[in-house]
């Protein structure tokens, strides 16, 4: 049964600092990966889709990276801003179209 | 814009009161999902509807049950709500099965008193 984890659960850094987001599933038999961001309170919004053929996608100051042999992907966020406080969950697509959730990294972007 | 959209985006209800959730789209995609999320925690699907066609999945207690009239419109009822229902419900959808990304409205905040 494929498990998708987010260490670390919390991550404050101060504003301006690149950082990475970790995310590991234990079946490396994926169809692709999400990463999402949740503010307090709201609802999802889709920010990378990483397809299984595919080792990294970018979109501005984001970029997702897949490594499936290893079974890991990282969310680097360049030159941070407050901004970018909220919380990232990443999710891998499997063979039945559904979607395996980590239970996410809450970060802080401290000005 | 198209996009998906939940009312309401808070809801109360009573211990035992039946309540309903509304989740509409513009994205005429023909999938449409609905999840559970509390605190902290990563979102759980309850089912979703590929056209018609309903999918429960094996653990969403009888409690909850969904309507999906036509394309755009989809519901979720709680038949009884306890106070574990108490979460975040998000409404999802995506093109078809194969295409897995997912569009979420902002959800509706469940309270039971």
């Amino acid at each position: 049964k494929q498990e998708v984890t987010q260490i670390p659960a919390a991550l404050s850094v101060p504003e301006g600092e690149n950082l990475v987001l970790n995310c590991s599933f234990t079946d490396s038999a994926i169809y692709n990966l999400q990463w999402f961001r949740q503010d307090p309170g709201k609802g999802l919004t889709s920010l990378l889709l990483i397809q299984s053929s595919q080792r990294e996608q970018t979109s501005g100051r984001l970029n997702a990276s897949l490594d499936k042999s290893s079974g890991r992907s990282t969310l680097y966020i360049a030159a941070s801003q407050p901004g970018d406080s909220a919380t990232y969950l990443c999710a891998v697509g499997d063979s039945n179209y559904q979607l395996i959730w980590g239970a996410g990294t809450k970060l802080i972007i401290k000005p | 814009d198209a996009m998906v959209i939940q009312n309401p985006r808070y809801q109360v209800t009573q211990f035992g009161k039946p309540v309903t959730l509304s989740c509409s789209q513009t994205l005429n995609h023909n999938v449409m999902y609905w999840y559970q999320q509390k605190s902290s925690q990563a979102p759980k699907l309850l089912f979703h509807y590929y056209d018609k066609d309903f999918n429960n999945e094996a653990d969403t207690p009888d409690n909850f049950q969904s309507r999906r009239p036509n394309t755009s419109f989809c519901f979720l009822d709680i038949r009884s709500p306890g106070l574990g229902d108490a979460a975040m419900y998000l409404c999802a959808t995506s093109r078809d099965m194969a295409s897995y990304e997912q569009y979420f409205g902002p959800g509706t905040r469940l309270t039971v008193t």
